[in-house]
C-alpha cells in the first residue's frame, strides 16, 4: 500500500521568507504522479505544483518549486517570497500511473505566513 | 483546471432524515468523480469513487448504504446521507480526475451539520 507522510503539522514564517515542506512517500510503484495541493481558509482545494516520476527536472511554478529525489521517496515544495495569501493547509498527494486513480493524501502542513 | 461545483455549500438537517449533495462538472464530461470526507484540521478521506452509469466503489469501512452515490450522467454525481446522524456531520468534496492528467480537481465542499 502507498503512504505519503508529512512530518511538519505546522510551520509558521515572516512575509517573504522562503519557506520549504516536506513529504516523503513509500510505493512499490515505479511509475507516478506527485501533488501539491493547498486548502486556504475557504477550503477550496487548489492543485499548487505536480510531478511525474520518470521526470527528473523538478517541476516550478511560478514561486513555487519541488524537490524531486526519487531514490529517497522524497518530494519537498519550496515557496519563495511567501506572501500572506499562501496562509493554508498544504497536502503532499500521490498517485499511482494507471489503476484507479485515487489519491493518496499526506496529513497535511499548516503554513501560517505572519505579516 | 476543470470546474467542479457542489451544492448545497452549507446544510443543516436533523437526526434521521436524509440529505443529498450534488457535485456538477461545469466543463468536463467526467466518466469518474470521486466522494471525500474530511474532519476539522485532517486529510482528506476518500469515501468512494463515483462510476457513470455503474455502481459506486466505496473504500473499506464506508458504509454503502448509508452514503448513496449516484453518477447518472457524465455532469453530475450525487450523494445522499440516509438517516443522517450527529457523527455523520462532516466536510464532503467531490472531485473529478481528467483522465490522463491524472489531476484531481475538487468542488468547493458542502458542510454538512446534523443536529
Amino acid at each position: 500500500a502507498q503512504t505519503v507522510t508529512q512530518s511538519q503539522p505546522e510551520m509558521s514564517v515572516q512575509e517573504a521568507e522562503t519557506v520549504t515542506l516536506s513529504c516523503t512517500y513509500d510505493t512499490s510503484e515505479n511509475n507516478y504522479y506527485l501533488f501539491w495541493y493547498k486548502q486556504p481558509p475557504s477550503r477550496q482545494m487548489i492543485l499548487v505544483i505536480r510531478q511525474e516520476a520518470y521526470k527528473q527536472q523538478n517541476a516550478t511554478e511560478n514561486r513555487f518549486s519541488v524537490n524531486f529525489q526519487k531514490a529517497a521517496k522524497s518530494f519537498s515544495l519550496k515557496i519563495s517570497d511567501s506572501q500572506l495569501g499562501d496562509t493554508a493547509m498544504y497536502f503532499c498527494a500521490f498517485i499511482p500511473k494507471g489503476g484507479a486513480q485515487k489519491l493518496v493524501f499526506g496529513q497535511g502542513t499548516r503554513l501560517t505566513i505572519n505579516p | 483546471g476543470a470546474v467542479v461545483s457542489q451544492h448545497p455549500s452549507r446544510v443543516i438537517c436533523k437526526s434521521g432524515t436524509s440529505v443529498k449533495i450534488e457535485c456538477r462538472s461545469l466543463d468536463f464530461q467526467a466518466t469518474t468523480m470521486f466522494w471525500y470526507r474530511q474532519f476539522p484540521k485532517q486529510s482528506l478521506m476518500l469515501m468512494a469513487t463515483s462510476n457513470e452509469g455503474s455502481k459506486a466503489t466505496y473504500e473499506q469501512g464506508v458504509e454503502k448504504d448509508k452514503f448513496l452515490i449516484n453518477h447518472a450522467s457524465l455532469t453530475l454525481s450525487t450523494l445522499t446521507v440516509t438517516s443522517a446522524h450527529p457523527e455523520d456531520s462532516s466536510f464532503y468534496i467531490c472531485s473529478q480526475s481528467q483522465g490522463t492528467s491524472y489531476e484531481q480537481y475538487f468542488g468547493p465542499g458542502t458542510r454538512l451539520t446534523v443536529t
